[in-house]
């Protein structure tokens, strides 16, 4: 079993661009593919990315994924910052003995 | 993809629950499911998760031994039994759908709020 850790909270300016990691605790980060999800105060968690990079349909471009083997961790990265991208952020991955595993979630403010 | 939950409500410690979560616009048998809860102010908790056809099941250790996944592909439909629940069980529990090879979720539905209290 492994654990994806993220930072509790990250905050930038509108227009900015900000990245949140998510660290894979054991086994390579690209052995199974990570995704990311946005919930907004009071709303369902909805899809982001998958598979490390690809955005879901209807997401802007301004949304990105990637993953760095050398820090074993996965980014999510938020060019042009606006007030609506405020909202918590999770990543998440899989394992074949225990289904998925979701990082603790990071709050991204927009001041 | 709607997934649309319910049987969510107050209960009891040591009390039980069956939630269900019916799905449309998508062929429900060809894909798997799980449950995810969301604790009030805390992040997402994976919870369980069923394969296609339900010849396999997981569970978080949390609520291993005492909730128990099944699916319906006739109704569409995913169910969660709770036993012998918890404080700590409190959430808001969300139906998802896995979008390949249980990689994960691609749709949530919009939950549903179980209380455990005295």
């Amino acid at each position: 079993n492994f654990m994806l850790t993220q930072p509790h909270s990250v905050s930038e300016s509108p227009g900015k661009t900000v990245t949140i990691s998510c660290t894979r605790s054991s086994g390579s980060i690209a052995s199974s593919y990570v995704q990311w999800y946005q919930q907004r105060p009071g709303s369902s968690p909805t899809t982001v990315i998958y598979e490390h990079k690809q955005r879901l349909f209807g997401v802007p471009d301004r949304f990105s994924g990637s993953i760095d083997t050398s820090s074993n961790s996965a980014s999510l990265t938020i060019s042009g910052l606006k007030t609506e991208d405020e909202a918590d952020y999770y990543c998440q991955s899989f394992d074949s003995s225990t289904f998925w595993v979701f990082g603790g979630g990071t709050k991204l403010t927009v001041l | 993809v709607q997934l649309l939950e319910s049987g969510g409500g107050l209960v009891q410690p040591g009390g039980s629950l069956r939630l269900s979560c019916v799905a449309s616009r998508f062929t429900f048998s060809d894909f798997a499911m799980g449950w995810v809860r969301q604790a009030p102010g805390k992040g997402l908790e994976w919870v369980s998760g069923i394969s296609i056809r339900g010849d396999r099941t997981f569970y978080a250790d949390s609520v291993k031994g005492r909730f128990t996944i099944s699916r319906d592909d006739s109704k569409s439909t995913l169910y969660l039994q709770m036993n012998s629940l918890r404080v700590e069980d409190t959430a808001v529990y969300y139906c998802a759908k896995d979008w390949f090879g249980e990689r994960g979720p691609d749709y949530w539905g919009q939950g549903t709020l179980v209380t455990v209290s005295s």
